[in-house]
């Protein structure tokens, strides 16, 4: 069975501060998928990254980066600088790379970056 | 070019009554899931069509049905609504059954 854990339910940040959301997965599968989606009030999943468990590289787009450590089953997301339009619902999200691909979700964790 | 298009947005039903919820998916994509998505959770995956076919089911009971149409659009049944029910239902399309998916913003179900 897949499982994703978000421990921290509410981080409350002042703009211009670095935040980083953290990940951690549970998995038997020898490859896999990991995702991060946004989901702001609109209610929409806004996708963020897919990254395929043979690549540990981190990777980092604009303020975006993700950290991902295959040894802990973690893929952290760090927001550089962050803005109020950050504000929204962040979700780690795991999947199989075979006919099992339906991702399985974290509970989410709410940003809130304050002006 | 319209992404994942759902409706209604918002609906309130009572206990025991049927509620059908559409979905129309992203130009291209053939594929489309349901979510359940239930206050402070994350989504929780219902089904998925492909070919006008279940081929993926979570773990829902048989109230929950859906169908895809031969345009690829789909719609989510739900029988004899239990306050439970009450959620932010997703549909998310893919192009394949391994694409990435592209969600639309949902349609918020009441039971009351």
């Amino acid at each position: 069975a897949q499982k994703v854990t978000q421990a921290q339910t509410e981080i409350s940040v002042v703009e211009k501060e670095d935040v980083t959301l953290d990940c951690v997965y549970e998995t038997r599968d020898t490859t896999y998928y990991l995702f991060w989606y946004k989901q702001p009030p609109s209610g929409e999943l806004v996708f963020l990254i897919r990254r395929n468990s043979f690549d540990e590289q981190n990777e980092i787009s604009g303020r975006y980066s993700w950290n991902f450590q295959k040894s802990t089953s973690s893929f952290n997301f760090t927001i550089t600088a962050s803005q109020v339009v950050d504000s929204a619902v962040y979700f780690c999200a795991l999947s199989g790379t075979g006919g099992s691909y339906i991702p399985t979700f974290g509970r989410g964790t709410s940003l809130i970056v304050h002006p | 070019d319209a992404g994942v298009t759902q409706s209604p947005t918002h609906l309130i039903k009572t206990r025991g009554q049927q509620v059908t919820l559409r979905c129309s998916p992203k130009s291209g994509h053939d594929t489309v899931s349901w979510y359940q998505q239930a206050l402070g959770q994350g989504p929780q995956f219902i089904f998925q069509y492909y070919e006008e076919e279940e081929r993926q089911r979570g773990n829902f009971p048989d109230r929950f049905s859906g169908h895809q149409f031969p345009n690829y659009s789909s719609e989510l049944n739900v029988n004899a609504l239990l306050l439970g029910d009450s959620a932010l239902y997703l549909c998310a399309s893919s192009q394949t059954r391994t694409g990435e998916l592209f969600f639309g913003e949902g349609s918020r179900l009441t039971v009351l």
